[in-house]
Order: structure tokens, then sequence, then C-alpha cells
């Protein structure tokens, strides 16, 4: 799997959006790319991936730049709740079994109001 | 909710003793995956079954082994436990299929605690 690395902290403001970067520039052309958060020592929750498009959900929005060598995951309108660990996480995806998910140490992103 | 299920949610145990930890994974998911996860480590992956045959191994120890039911829930047993083996343990499961994207799934953990 690709290596990822993302800031080791970062801070927002409740109610503004939340933009978390990843620089992934060794991904290869089957890998996509996922986001996950950890809230304090609760299992890590899904939040979206992508493969070359940009995704939105009703948890955050996905931009993957053209190259894909970079990704920013944005929070529109972040919370206290959203005060956790998030994990930047490339993977392939084509197998019927699937494929592990190898989490680095990610951002923890810490809200304040 | 995941619906990924794991009990026990906590357990305290001595050194040296074994214990066998649980996890339903959620409805239709085939693959079945454990972590571990203490303070100075981060989340480990430990080792992957789908359909019951092991598919893959992580930084998996000797007196750590799982196995993969016919029901298709896991059990991750630890033997010969040490302090070093206090962490949370997680599970989590993915359904078959890439056009799901292989999105896996966390349980809430189990959080083991060796005296």
């Amino acid at each position: 799997d690709a290596k990822t690395t993302q800031p080791p902290s970062m801070d927002c403001a409740e109610g503004r959006a939340a933009n978390l970067p990843c620089n992934h520039s060794t991904i290869s052309g089957n890998e996509y790319v996922y986001w996950y958060r950890q809230i304090h020592s609760q299992g890590p929750q899904y939040i979206i991936h992508g493969l070359k498009n940009n995704e939105t959900n009703e948890m955050a929005s996905l931009i993957i730049t053209e190259d894909r060598k970079s990704s920013t995951l944005i929070l529109p309108h972040a919370t206290l709740r959203d005060t956790a660990v998030y994990y930047c996480i490339v993977r392939v995806a084509n197998s019927n079994s699937g494929y592990a998910l190898n989490f680095g140490k990610g951002t923890s992103l810490l809200v304040t109001p | 909710d995941s619906g990924v299920t794991q009990t026990p949610k906590h357990l305290i145990t001595a050194t040296g003793q074994r214990v066998t930890l649980r996890c339903s994974p959620r409805s239709g998911d085939l693959s079945v995956y454990w972590y571990q996860q203490s303070l100075d480590q981060g989340l480990q992956f430990l080792i992957q079954y789908y359909n019951g045959e092991e598919r893959a191994k992580g930084n998996i120890l000797e007196r750590f082994s799982a196995q993969q039911f016919p029901d298709l829930h896991s059990e991750l047993n630890l033997s010969s436990l040490e302090l070093g083996d206090s962490a949370l343990y997680f599970c989590a499961s993915s359904p078959p299929g890439a056009a799901l994207g292989n999105t896996i799934y966390f349980g809430e953990g189990s959080w083991l605690t060796v005296v």
C-alpha cells in the first residue's frame, strides 16, 4: 500500500469547515483513498472513500487532486463531536475478500468552541 | 452502530492466562479482521479471515490465534498473556465484492487488561 503523510494535529473552530490534508504521492492506479476517524478509544469509524472523482456523503466531502497525489477531507461545519484522530489510508479494493487497512498516526483534530 | 459486535467489552486477567475474544460481523460480510491498539503502538493489523479461511497475517504473535466459524463469527485467542498484551482489540468486517469498495466497519472493541 502507498504511504500517506498527514499533519500530526490541527485545530478548527466550531461551525467552521475543517480541511484535513493527506499526501499520497506514490499511490497506484488501482488504490483508493479511504478516510476513517477514531473518537477516543472508540472503534474507527468509516467516513468516505474515493478513487479519482470527488465524493460527498452526509458526513464529509473528499477532494482528490487530478494527479491523485494528494487529497483533502472536508468536514463542512465542524462540531465538538468531530474532535477525533483522522486517518487517511490508501489501499486496493478490487477483490472479493478485501484487504486490511494499514493505519498510520493520523491527524488529531481538535474542534474548539 | 457499525453492526459489528464484540464481546466481552472489558476483561481483566492475570499474566500467563488465556482469553478468547468474540466477534460477530455485519450481516452478509464474509471478511473479518482483528486489530490491536495499545498506547504506544497505534492500530496494528493482526489477522484477516475470509469465509472461514485465513486470508492475511499482520503483526500477530505466535501466542495469539484466531479462527472464523461456518456461521462467520470469529474468535481471537490470546494465550500466555503478558502485561504488554494489555490493549484494545478491535474486530472489523467487510462485505464481499469489489463493487462495494470493500469498506471495512469496526466494532467497539474489547478492552483487555493483564495484571
